[in-house]
């Protein structure tokens, strides 16, 4: 049975910064990996997919890797601001289900 | 930009009656699913659906759950007989294609939520 964990569960940093956000799994037989925005109260919203041929995938300040032989995705962020406070998931996919990690909730201040 | 749409937004029932929560999935999407996050924990897959058929169900899809795409355009969830423990955000999501398709197409859209409280 697949297990996520996200590290760290939560993180405020000034704006500016540049984050990591790292993600595990424990079955590497996937066929790729979301990370998602979780706003408060809201949906989730699609950030990056990785197919699980590729290494790393980009969009605009997100940079997404993927090691699926260890388990391990990671979510760099590049200059962080405020607008980017919010939980992110990540989720690799075997068959048609996505498994959620719990998430890491960023606060970011200006 | 295109969205998925759930109704109702909030729903308070009382424990043994019947819900059924409501989608409409993007347009020119082929798989649709139900995920479900009970408050403070992770978001869990429920079922997902393709062709008028359940492709894949959870073991939290019990009996007590069903799914039916009663025309062309709606997606529904049933919940028969709603226990304290079904209280949680549900989530509808949709997808033009899944694993194998190119990368654009696994991508999934989620909806807003509907939020289940059973009294």
């Amino acid at each position: 049975k697949q297990e996520v964990t996200q590290i760290p569960a939560a993180l405020s940093v000034p704006e500016g910064e540049n984050l990591v956000l790292n993600c595990s799994f424990t079955d590497s037989a996937i066929y790729n990996l979301q990370w998602f925005r979780q706003d408060p109260g809201k949906g989730l919203t699609s950030l990056l997919l990785i197919q699980s041929s590729q290494r790393e995938q980009t969009s605009g300040r997100l940079n997404a890797s993927l090691d699926k032989s260890s388990g391990r995705s990671t979510l760099y962020i590049a200059a962080s601001q405020p607008g980017d406070s919010a939980t992110y998931l990540c989720a690799p996919q075997a068959g048609t289900a996505l498994i959620f990690g719990k998430g890491t909730t960023l606060s970011v201040s200006s | 930009e295109p969205e998925v749409t759930q109704t109702p937004s909030h729903q308070v029932t009382q424990m043994g009656q019947e819900v059924i929560l409501r989608c409409v999935p993007i347009s020119n999407h082929l798989y649709f699913y139900w995920y479900r996050q009970i408050l403070g924990q992770k978001v869990e897959f429920l079922v997902s659906f393709y062709n008028n058929e359940i492709s894949e169900k959870s073991e939290i899809f019990d009996d007590q759950f069903s799914v039916e795409r009663p025309d062309g355009s709606n997606f529904t969830l049933k919940i028969r007989s709603t226990k304290l423990e079904d209280s949680a955000m549900y989530f509808c999501a949709s997808s033009f294609g899944t694993w194998g398709v190119g990368s654009g197409a696994n991508v999934l859209t989620f909806g807003a939520g509907s939020r289940l409280t059973v009294l």
